[in-house]
């Protein structure tokens, strides 16, 4: 079973449109859990990172449920700018340096 | 916030000849950092871990005599790519972890290779 997986998508929404992602992690040890951005033939950014309590920023509204092991990414009132892929990065150590990452979703917002 | 640069951003390069890709935390030290492959529409995919001042750690199925990885200093780690042939070429991204910032990973801008 693979460490983090993620629905690849592609997700093409009108723009205004709200939409969630969600990723499963396969481990309960994982610790630290973030949500990157990438855009084409770019390096991928760190969008934000996921929070037990959830957390939000902006449009962008993150949450983790460690029962059902999945984090999950909210994005409300799309925009055209937000088109890109979102990968899920999930590690196992606090300080460790094992990242896992999912194939990442595909987004598309659609004037 | 931490910056990790990737040089060359692009490089093309005739099939046997080898190229070298540096990445440096600009603002941080980074005693490990990591090479990472993509193909087109694909997910990263982990090739090492460099760390400093010792011998990187090859993922499964990735040649060690392949892709030469050092990492001299604090701040910076190349990836030779040897004896590079047509399939070497993909995206090459290195990253590194600034533990001072919650642990967030940091990304160079990436290095595409074209090997013809």
């Amino acid at each position: 079973r693979k460490e983090v997986e993620q629905d690849p998508g592609p997700f093409n929404v009108p723009e205004g449109a709200t939409v969630a992602f969600n990723c499963t992690y396969s481990n309960s040890a994982s610790q630290s859990f973030f949500w990157y951005r990438q855009d084409c033939r770019k390096e991928p950014k760190l969008l934000m990172s996921v929070y037990s309590s959830g957390n939000e920023d902006g449009r962008f509204t993150a949450q983790l449920n460690r029962a059902s092991q999945y984090i999950s990414l909210l994005i409300r009132d799309s925009k055209l700018s937000d088109s890109a892929t979102y990968l899920c990065v999930v590690t196992r150590h606090l300080t460790g340096n094992q990242f896992y990452f999912g194939t990442g979703t595909s987004l598309t917002v659609i004037p | 916030g931490a910056v990790v640069s990737q040089h060359p951003s692009r490089v093309i390069c005739k099939s046997g000849t080898s190229v070298k890709i540096e990445c440096r935390s600009l603002d941080f030290q980074a005693t490990t950092m990591f090479w990472y492959r993509q193909f087109p529409k694909k997910s990263l995919m982990l090739m090492a871990t460099s760390n400093e001042g010792s011998k990187a750690t090859y993922e499964q199925g990735v040649e060690k005599d392949k892709f030469l990885i050092n990492h001299a200093s604090l701040t910076l780690s190349t990836l030779t790519v040897t004896s590079a042939h047509p399939e070497d070429s993909s995206f090459y991204i290195c990253s590194a972890r600034d533990h001072g910032l919650a642990g967030e990973l940091f990304f160079g801008e990436g290095s595409r290779l074209t090997v013809l």
